[in-house]
């Protein structure tokens, strides 16, 4: 079956310009996360949502970014004003999420490689 | 929170030779531990995984075994591959609650040369 597909693979953008980012999770998949893979920061957690309940946005680096989950499947990334720090490869990730499923596997997207110039 | 640290690369090897990538935790109560890897151009997969003390995980010839005296998780391979050749990260869950979303070591590129 399908994995995690994102769009666009890649981005390249002028500084103070918005940007959306998107994520197909994998069909069934209640879980998903966003992360941040940048040269200086190396991978760093952003946001989970898991079903209908209220998104975890503890690892949202500013409130320039935010994200949503639509019908509990696509995701929307989007980062206003960007800012040269805010380029790095943006991974999407979902996971079957049960009552005591702290061991499930996260499968990830090929990501979208962000260029703020 | 939980935390990792992983041996920085990057690490060369010859093929055929024995691999080791450590990764230390440090982390309430006793998470489920990861080995992630990325190939050039390809998004992470998951590796292999520990769920308890003592488990060892194994995958492709890849293995790592959770010890809690020592609160290490490292990557062992007998005999690499030069398709062996990505960027390895040890990875475990943020916090020992009820996250899941994890927190990632600094990662290791490893060149398998022929």
């Amino acid at each position: 079956g399908a994995g995690v597909s994102q769009s666009p693979s890649n981005k390249v953008t002028e500084k103070g310009k918005d940007v959306e980012l998107r994520c197909d999770p994998i069909s069934g998949h209640t879980a998903l996360y966003w992360y941040r893979q940048s040269l200086g920061q190396g991978l760093e957690f952003l946001i989970y949502f898991q079903g209908n309940s209220a998104p975890d946005k503890s690892g949202l680096p500013s409130d320039r970014f935010s994200a949503e989950r639509t019908g509990g499947s696509v995701s929307t990334l989007t980062i206003q004003r960007t800012q040269q720090e805010d380029s790095a490869v943006y991974l999407c990730a979902s996971s079957l999420a049960r009552a005591r499923g702290l061991g499930r596997e996260q499968f990830f997207g090929p990501g979208t490689r962000l260029t703020v110039l | 929170g939980n935390s990792v640290t992983q041996m920085e690369g990057p690490v060369t090897l010859s093929e055929e030779a024995f691999l080791t990538i450590n990764c230390t935790y440090t982390a309430t109560g006793y998470p489920s531990l990861f080995w992630y890897v990325q190939y050039p151009g390809e998004g992470l997969q998951l590796l292999l995984k520990a769920t308890k003390a003592d488990d060892k995980g194994s995958n492709k010839g890849f293995e790592a075994t959770y010890r809690k005296e020592t609160t290490s998780f490292h990557l062992e391979k007998g005999s690499v591959q030069v398709s062996d050749s990505a960027v390895y990260f040890c990875a475990l869950p943020i916090s020992s609650g009820s996250a899941r979303q994890l927190t990632f070591g600094s990662g290791t590129q490893l060149t398998v040369l022929p």
